[in-house]
């Protein structure tokens, strides 16, 4: 059964460095989407995109983050300048159409220290 | 902005014993309703969508259904392997693309 994979499963940084989360949606998924969980709350909706370009994003989603499709395979997130409060799980996710569910990434685990 | 209340926040449950999650929401037009499971340390594991009031969605022990205000999933004669976070979510008019509000979800326990 096709899965939406993500790398690393975890990362360690350190304030103000760059980071950069990888993800590999379904392959035939057209709409892809980050979402974030700070340990012990709510799933947060990041960021929408859609044809090589960002649909829809949060009040969290500011000029630090950024999204790109580099390939035909991988989406990525890039946060510039990590600040403590970024540490959560990264959840990448994925779906056909956009009515449709969003299969979810496995998470990457960011620890800003 | 789109709401969503789960409750209880967490249910214990003796194997057999069946019972309801409810999952409340506020939205603009409600465009689907999504119900995900939740291991700990890992991703939404997606079970059901729900698009209009009435609709009903069953698999294996659960079942979900909605209402115009809420929705439920009934769990039938829980097994210990359905102890997870059980999590609501719901895409409204005021998104064009798909963004989903999420519940806090709720911890079930089922002991044998």
């Amino acid at each position: 059964e096709p899965e939406v994979t993500q790398t690393p499963s975890h990362q360690v940084t350190q304030m103000g460095q760059e980071v950069i989360l990888r993800c590999v949606p379904i392959s035939n998924h057209l709409y892809f989407y980050w979402y974030r969980q700070i340990l012990g709350q709510k799933v947060e909706f990041l960021v929408s995109f859609y044809n090589n370009e960002i649909s829809e994003k949060s009040e969290i989603f500011d000029d630090q983050f950024s999204v790109e499709r580099p390939d035909g395979s991988n989406f990525t997130l890039k946060i510039r300048s990590t600040k403590l409060e970024d540490s959560a799980m990264y959840f990448c996710a994925s779906s056909l159409e956009r009515e449709y569910e969003q299969y979810f990434g496995p998470g990457t685990r960011l620890t800003v220290t | 902005e789109d709401q969503v209340t789960q409750s209880p926040e967490a249910l214990r449950l003796q194997e057999g014993e069946s019972s309801s999650l409810n999952c409340s929401y506020t939205v603009s037009g409600l465009r689907g309703l999504f119900w995900y499971r939740q291991d700990p340390g890992k991703g939404p594991e997606f079970l059901f969508t729900l698009y209009s009031a009435g609709e009903e969605k069953e698999k294996e022990r659960l079942k979900a259904t909605l209402t115009k205000k809420e929705s439920f999933l009934h769990i039938t004669a829980p097994k210990p392997e359905d102890s997870a976070t059980y999590l609501c979510a719901v895409w409204g008019r005021g998104s064009t693309l798909g963004r989903l509000y999420f519940g806090r979800g709720t911890q079930l326990t089922v002991w044998p």
